[in-house]
């Protein structure tokens, strides 16, 4: 049961390069995100799909675009790439999105992304 | 806005001692997570407290919640080697109008054989 799968597991660009991170999960999960993880900041919240069909704005949507693929499967998509996107992105998964309260989270190992 | 943060940003600790690590936040929560990080790995989640929970134990895990001061602790008891890693905090934000979590930066824990 391999849980959450990125790709890739490194990358460089170039600036105003464009990208896709891929992600997949195999639990039959309803709701997906993707965050990015810069030193001392924590983990931030880039978008997320609650469920097939659906995609929102997170904390810091500015500078990439999404797509819930299907159920299993939520991109990241870097259109024009900049220096400032240089992150650590985690793809996580959970069973549902909002039930009364915010349900255990799930990640995947991230993608360690440069941009010179 | 960082809902949660924890407290201290780095422990270093001897194996067998135990280690306690603090996370306050802002606004009233439903739920309180905590996750650990293994270097170079994604998070893995720990425990989650409700807010009308004062305490949770798993393990080796002893979580408690104060609602009224806006904190929680994460006690690791007979710490291990292998419990090197760093420690988040998550917290649903209310404020956001969204009901998403929201991390913490962290606690970085080094246990010393």
């Amino acid at each position: 049961n391999a849980g959450v799968t990125q790709t890739p597991k490194f990358q460089v660009l170039k600036t105003g390069q464009s990208m896709t991170l891929q992600c997949a999960q195999d639990m039959n999960h309803n709701s997906m995100y993707w965050y990015r993880q810069d030193p001392g900041m924590g983990l931030r919240l880039i978008y997320y799909s609650a469920s097939e069909g659906t995609t929102d704005k997170g904390e810091v949507p500015n500078g990439y675009n999404v797509s819930r693929l299907n159920k299993r499967e939520f991109s990241l998509r870097l259109e024009s790439a900049a220096p400032s996107q240089t992150s650590v992105y985690f793809c996580a998964s959970s069973e549902t999105y909002w039930t009364g309260d915010n349900q255990p989270q799930h990640f995947g190992d991230g993608t360690r992304l440069s941009i010179l | 806005s960082q809902q949660g943060e924890e407290d201290p940003q780095a422990l270093s600790i001897q194996e067998g001692e135990n280690a306690t690590m603090n996370c306050s936040y802002k606004t009233s929560i439903n739920n309180l997570q905590w996750y650990r990080q293994n270097s170079g790995r994604g998070l893995v989640h720990l425990i989650l407290i409700r807010s009308n929970e004062r305490e949770k134990h798993s393990g080796r895990l002893r979580v408690t919640l104060d609602t009224s001061k806006k904190s929680s602790s994460l006690l690791i008891t007979a710490s291990r080697a292998a419990d090197t890693a760093s420690y988040f905090c998550a917290t649903d934000a209310m404020d956001t109008g969204r009901r998403a979590l929201t991390f913490g930066s962290g606690t970085r824990l080094q246990v010393q054989p």
